[in-house]
């Protein structure tokens, strides 16, 4: 229930391409679903995060696109750049807990 | 705004002594703080949870005599290892979530610890 499923585990996208991940969660009272960015030996950094009252937010080239009835956001880089290659993370939260559960990663590499 | 420091970035240690890791928030205050724990190509994992003047909670499997926590001002937690062991080594990241704050989280940029 309080798993959060993420794929693919690694993703090789050529620049000025579309990079998607996919995160799929269980526990319906979740209500706070960021995406963190991570380079090697750097903590996460916050990119982007949507709540259930909307189903798409858009900042930049990064989009978060939500289906609740699924139960499951994904991540969309678009125009994706060799600088965009790190691991993502997506991440949920909500209900009787104010800690975040992770995906699994995922590793991005862009190649120019 | 939003930034989250550690110290040491790195440390190396012998087995058998502690290490004091510190987490602050530079330009807000934190009510909540986190611990987590990073081993090579994995998630992160949650150590612990601190509250400002209260005793941390642990997740399940974290010794709490092992990770000592202390988080005794809003800007300010501290992990410390006791009794370190090459098992301990690890990256350990702190995360900070702002007073008043809903669920956003904001991390440091970690501290590799390697026990020799």
């Amino acid at each position: 229930q309080q798993q959060v499923k993420q794929s693919p585990q690694s993703l090789i996208v050529q620049k000025g391409g579309i990079s998607i991940i996919n995160c799929a969660y269980e526990n319906t009272a979740f209500d706070y679903f960021p995406w963190y960015q991570q380079f090697p030996g750097k903590g996460p950094a916050l990119l982007i995060a949507i709540r259930p009252d909307v189903s798409e937010k858009k900042e930049g080239r990064f989009t978060i696109s939500f289906n609740k009835s699924a139960k499951q956001f994904s991540l969309h880089i678009m125009d994706s750049q060799p600088g965009d290659s790190a691991t993502y993370f997506c991440a949920a939260s909500g209900g009787n807990t104010d800690k975040l559960i992770f995906g699994t990663g995922t590793r991005l590499q862009v190649f120019p | 705004g939003a930034v989250v420091s550690q110290h040491p970035s790195w440390v190396i240690c012998k087995s058998g002594t502690s290490v004091k890791i510190e987490c602050r928030s530079l330009d807000f205050q934190a009510t909540t703080m986190f611990w987590y724990r990073q081993f090579p190509k994995q998630s992160l994992m949650l150590m612990a949870t601190s509250n400002e003047g209260s005793k941390a909670t642990y997740e399940q499997g974290v010794e709490k005599d092992k990770f000592l926590i202390n988080h005794a001002s809003l800007t300010l937690s501290t992990l410390t290892v006791t009794s370190a062991h090459p098992e301990d080594s690890s990256f350990y990241i702190c995360s900070a979530r702002r007073a008043g704050g809903l669920s956003e989280q904001y991390f440091g940029p970690g501290t590799r610890l390697t026990v020799t």
